[in-house]
């Protein structure tokens, strides 16, 4: 069964930190996608990224960045120079579906809560 | 903003009473999902649907229905409310159902049970 692992309850931070926020998934699907979503205090889920499994170029925009190493089936997200708009819980979600169903469903880490502080 | 809309924000009600929550999807979107997130459960799909027809069933209680119309607006059913149905209810879309789809998820409608 797909699982998604984010053992980082929580990351306190002080402004201009970099910070790393780990995702570990589990899928026995060669094709699958990799998202990560950002839930600010004001609660909607903002898409930030989508990575499928045969890309495994690391991603750059703007501070933030991702690493994907299926060895390791690992998605990990890096905010460099935080600040504190990047307060939020951070979701790492894996989407696969069984062939030629056309079923697709996200499934969910428990979240990163990220506190970045002035 | 990302052009799925969800109504009501907020609800409350009571335990036994039924509730409707309804979804907009983006211009163009086929497909809709219905998303539950609760502090014990964490996020967890309920339910699909694409151009009308219900695709996949997620840990979605057998009080709960959901359907989806001609013009892909989505309502959510909720009856016979218990109290641990409190919850942040997230309704998302995607052009297409596929595995390859980003879901673009609306605001929610944050309910509460009393």
């Amino acid at each position: 069964a797909q699982k998604v692992t984010q053992a980082q309850t929580e990351i306190s931070v002080v402004e201009k930190e970099d910070v790393t926020l780990d995702c570990v998934y589990e899928t026995r699907d060669t094709t699958y996608y990799l998202f990560w979503y950002k839930q600010p205090p004001s609660g909607e889920l903002v898409f930030l990224i989508r990575r499928n499994s045969f890309d495994e170029q690391n991603e750059i925009s703007g501070r933030y960045s991702w690493n994907f190493q299926k060895s390791t089936s690992s998605f990990n997200f890096t905010i460099t120079a935080s600040q504190v708009v990047d307060s939020a819980v951070y979701f790492c979600a894996l989407s696969e579906a069984p062939m030629n169903t056309g079923f697709q469903k996200l499934v969910f880490g428990t979240g990163t809560r990220l506190l970045v502080s002035p | 903003d990302s052009g799925v809309t969800q109504t009501p924000k907020h609800l409350i009600t009571a335990t036994g009473q039924r509730v409707t929550l309804r979804c907009s999807p983006r211009s163009g979107d086929l497909s809709v999902y219905w998303y539950q997130q609760s502090l014990d459960q964490g996020l967890q799909f309920l339910i699909q649907y694409y151009n009308g027809e219900e695709r996949a069933k997620g840990n979605i209680l057998e009080r709960f229905s959901a359907q989806q119309f001609p013009d892909l607006h989505s309502e959510l059913n909720l009856s016979s409310l218990e109290l641990g149905d409190s919850a942040l209810y997230f309704c998302a879309s995607s052009p297409r159902p596929g595995v390859a789809e980003t879901q673009y998820f609306g605001p929610g409608t944050r309910l509460l049970v009393l």
